[in-house]
């Protein structure tokens, strides 16, 4: 099926230990974006990539490391994982044009302990 | 980046029309206006957009002030599932690309 996919879905891990999130999408769009949602507040942007081999820091990028090698992949690293990068991490793609809307994975709940 | 500013939360009675505003002050030209929406414990999703002319679509609807400085979600009847965090954003190629910043959202309560 079509779509975006994240994994995995819920992750505990232990504070100074390393963490990827998977993210996959099947549409071949040119952008993706890795968000982080704390408890009440809004989304903020972690790091986008414009296309493969292309990123760029968002609002909060201290802490986390990013590649895209192929299009449909985004993978998100903690090398390092404090407690304050607990929090819900959606990953979204979108197409290269202004009026072209972002899709979202459902997201990973990361608890670092 | 241009940003937007939205009410901390609202709250409607469910069958009736429910209006969302937006600030966007610093909107530029080619700048589009998104709304995406998330339900609890859910990853947003898109609701709709538009530039310039107001847009309807199976969702909501979406005026647009003359100036473009401010925008309207209007939800026709709300519904208890219409309960959700409701973001604004604005979208357009800068020097950054895509940035695409949310802000903190409008909270709809929706009282049966």
């Amino acid at each position: 099926d079509a779509g975006i996919t994240q994994s995995p879905r819920y992750k505990i891990t232990e504070t100074g230990r390393q963490v990827t999130l998977m993210c996959h999408q099947t549409w071949s769009h040119s952008y993706m974006f890795w968000y982080r949602q704390d408890l009440g507040h809004g989304l903020r942007l972690i790091y986008y990539s414009a296309a493969a081999d292309i990123t760029d820091k968002g609002e909060v990028p201290d802490g986390y490391v990013v590649s895209r090698s192929k299009t449909e992949n985004f993978p998100l690293t903690l090398e390092s994982a404090t407690r304050s990068q607990t929090s819900v991490y959606f990953c979204a793609s979108s197409e290269i044009v202004s009026n072209s809307p972002l899709h979202f994975g459902n997201g990973t709940r990361l608890t670092v302990t | 980046d241009a940003k937007t500013t939205q009410p901390n939360s609202m709250e409607s009675n469910e069958e009736e029309p429910v209006h969302l505003p937006c600030n966007h002050s610093t909107i530029s030209g080619t700048d589009y206006i998104h709304w995406y929406r998330q339900l609890p414990s859910q990853g947003p999703e898109y609701v709709i957009h538009g530039l310039t002319s107001n847009v309807n679509n199976r969702m909501a609807s979406l005026a647009i002030a003359e100036d473009r400085k401010s925008s309207t979600l209007i939800l026709h009847r709300a519904t208890l599932r219409d309960a959700a965090v409701y973001y604004c954003i604005l979208r357009a190629r800068n020097t950054g690309g895509f940035k695409t910043i949310f802000g903190a959202g409008t909270r709809l309560f929706v009282k049966a």
